[in-house]
C-alpha cells in the first residue's frame, strides 16, 4: 500500500511486559513521527528521525520508552516495563525531509492492563 | 502555559452555517501553521498547511494566520455533516507540535 503501515492495530499487555510497535512509512519519505494520543487530548510529541538518527527525542516520557530505526525507513517504538499510564494509542507519521506535511498511519491502540 | 491552547468543545453548527476554529500558541518561533481532521479510530490527515501571516483558501475551507496575535482560525464554509470530526491545528519550528483537538457535530 502507498500509506503509512502500523502493526499490530491492537494490543493488549499486562503490567510490567515489554511491547513493540512498528511503523512501516511511505517509501522515500525521510521524516518519522511517532505520537502519542490519549482519549480527547491531541497527539503528544515523542521523537522524530530524519533517516536513521533520533533529530529529537526530547518527548519520550522516560527510558522505559525507546525507538529505533536502523535502516531509515521501518521504524520500531519499544516500551519497557509497561504501566497502565502508557495505555493510548501510539502513531507514527512520515514526511519528505522539510516539510510539515505529515501522512499519520492508523495507529496501534496499546491497553496496559 | 502550554504551547498551543485550542478549545476541545464540542461544538455543534447546523448543516449549511460557517464554522470557526481556533488556536492560539506561545512560541515566537512557530513558522509553518497546520490544520488537520481526524475521524473516530483513524489518524488525523492534513488539510491546510501556511507559512505565512494572512489567508489561504482550499474549495470550502480557509486557513488564517495572525502571527502577530499569535491566533490562527480555520473557517468551513457550507457544512456539511461529513465534516463532523475533530479538528486539530499544528505549528513547528523543527518538532511538530498539536492542539488539543476540537470536536465538531454538523446537525443534518
Amino acid at each position: 500500500g502507498a500509506g503509512v503501515s502500523q502493526t499490530p492495530s491492537n494490543k493488549v499487555t499486562e503490567k510490567g511486559k515489554y511491547v513493540e510497535l512498528r511503523c512501516d512509512p511511505i517509501s522515500g519519505h525521510t521524516a518519522l513521527y511517532w505520537y502519542r494520543q490519549s482519549l480527547g487530548q491531541g497527539p503528544e510529541f515523542l521523537i522524530y528521525f530524519q533517516g536513521t538518527g533520533a533529530a529529537d527525542d526530547s518527548g519520550l516520557p522516560n527510558d522505559r520508552f525507546f525507538a529505533v530505526r536502523p535502516e531509515g525507513s521501518v521504524s520500531t517504538l519499544k516500551i519497557q516495563r509497561t504501566e497502565r499510564g502508557d495505555s493510548a494509542v501510539y502513531l507514527c507519521a512520515s514526511s519528505m525531509q522539510g516539510t510539515g506535511e505529515l501522512f499519520f498511519g492508523e495507529g496501534s491502540r496499546l491497553t496496559v492492563l | 502555559q502550554k504551547e498551543v491552547e485550542q478549545d476541545p468543545g464540542p461544538l455543534s453548527v447546523p448543516e449549511g452555517a460557517i464554522v470557526s476554529l481556533n488556536c492560539t500558541y506561545s512560541n515566537s518561533a512557530f513558522q509553518y501553521f497546520m490544520w488537520y481532521r481526524q475521524y473516530s479510530r483513524k489518524g488525523p490527515e492534513l488539510l491546510m498547511y501556511t507559512y505565512s501571516s494572512g489567508n489561504k483558501e482550499d474549495g470550502r475551507f480557509t486557513a488564517q494566520v495572525d502571527k502577530s496575535s499569535k491566533y490562527i482560525s480555520l473557517f468551513i464554509r457550507d457544512s456539511q455533516p461529513s465534516d463532523s470530526a475533530t479538528y486539530l491545528c499544528a505549528m513547528t519550528d523543527d518538532k511538530i507540535i498539536f492542539g488539543k483537538g476540537t470536536r465538531l457535530h454538523i446537525l443534518p
